[in-house]
């Protein structure tokens, strides 16, 4: 497609499930970024991916978050034995090189019960 | 300060101008951008300026920056009902990879 898709669009799930959100960049872009927005609150950002490799993971905000990706394309988000406070609306990004600029998606909204 | 600072609601009226406010914390950021987010979607990048320019105007939309002040204006001019939204300015750190944006400003436009 033409843009940033994310997968699903919506979670609902129970405290303690893990939980895997997925994200297509736009064709040909080398940066992948994700970002977690908590109600009524700005982008949080978690970890930036250049090709496969992650240079920058410094907001993860526990070793229960995880990401990775393949292909110069997918990524996947995993986070492991959900909480209550993980519940928030987890945007992907991606720009062409690491300098362009960055291109939403429309965002997982996780709700953990 | 340490954050993005934006003030948190703005109502003008339709036809009349916007002027969206921002004040950010890096003077090496590199870029300074606008997104505009609609309810229950992600973020639309409405346009950005780089460091060394100190406006840019994309058809409705102006932006100014002063980076001696470390601040940043969107000016919407004839805005519309289809101009409400919350819009987020970001900046990138040290001309890094990952953005810092500011809480948001709810841009509400009356008939």
């Amino acid at each position: 497609g033409a843009g940033v898709s994310q997968s699903p669009s919506n979670k609902v799930t129970e405290k303690g499930k893990d939980v895997e959100l997925r994200c297509d960049p736009i064709s040909g872009h080398t940066a992948l970024y994700w970002y977690r927005q908590r109600l009524g609150q700005g982008l949080e950002f978690l970890i930036y991916f250049q090709g496969n490799s992650a240079p920058d993971k410094s907001g993860l905000p526990s070793d229960r978050f995880s990401a990775e990706r393949t292909g110069e394309s997918v990524s996947t988000l995993t986070i492991q034995r959900t909480q209550q406070e993980d519940s928030a609306v987890y945007l992907c990004a991606s720009s062409q090189d690491r300098d362009g600029p960055q291109h939403f998606g429309d965002g997982t909204r996780l709700s953990i019960l | 300060g340490e954050d993005v600072e934006q003030s948190l609601f703005l109502s003008v009226r339709e036809g009349d101008s916007s002027v969206i406010n921002c004040t950010y914390t890096d003077s090496s950021s590199t870029y300074l951008y606008w997104y505009k987010q609609e309810p229950g979607a992600g973020l639309q990048l409405l346009t950005y300026i780089f460091s060394n320019m100190d406006m840019k105007q994309d058809q409705r939309l102006t932006v100014l920056l002063n980076k001696k002040d470390k601040h940043l204006s969107l000016r919407i001019a004839d805005t519309q009902t289809g101009d409400s939204a919350i819009y987020f300015c970001a900046e990138n750190p040290r001309g890094g990879n990952k953005l810092t944006f500011g809480t948001g400003t709810q841009l509400k436009v009356e008939l």
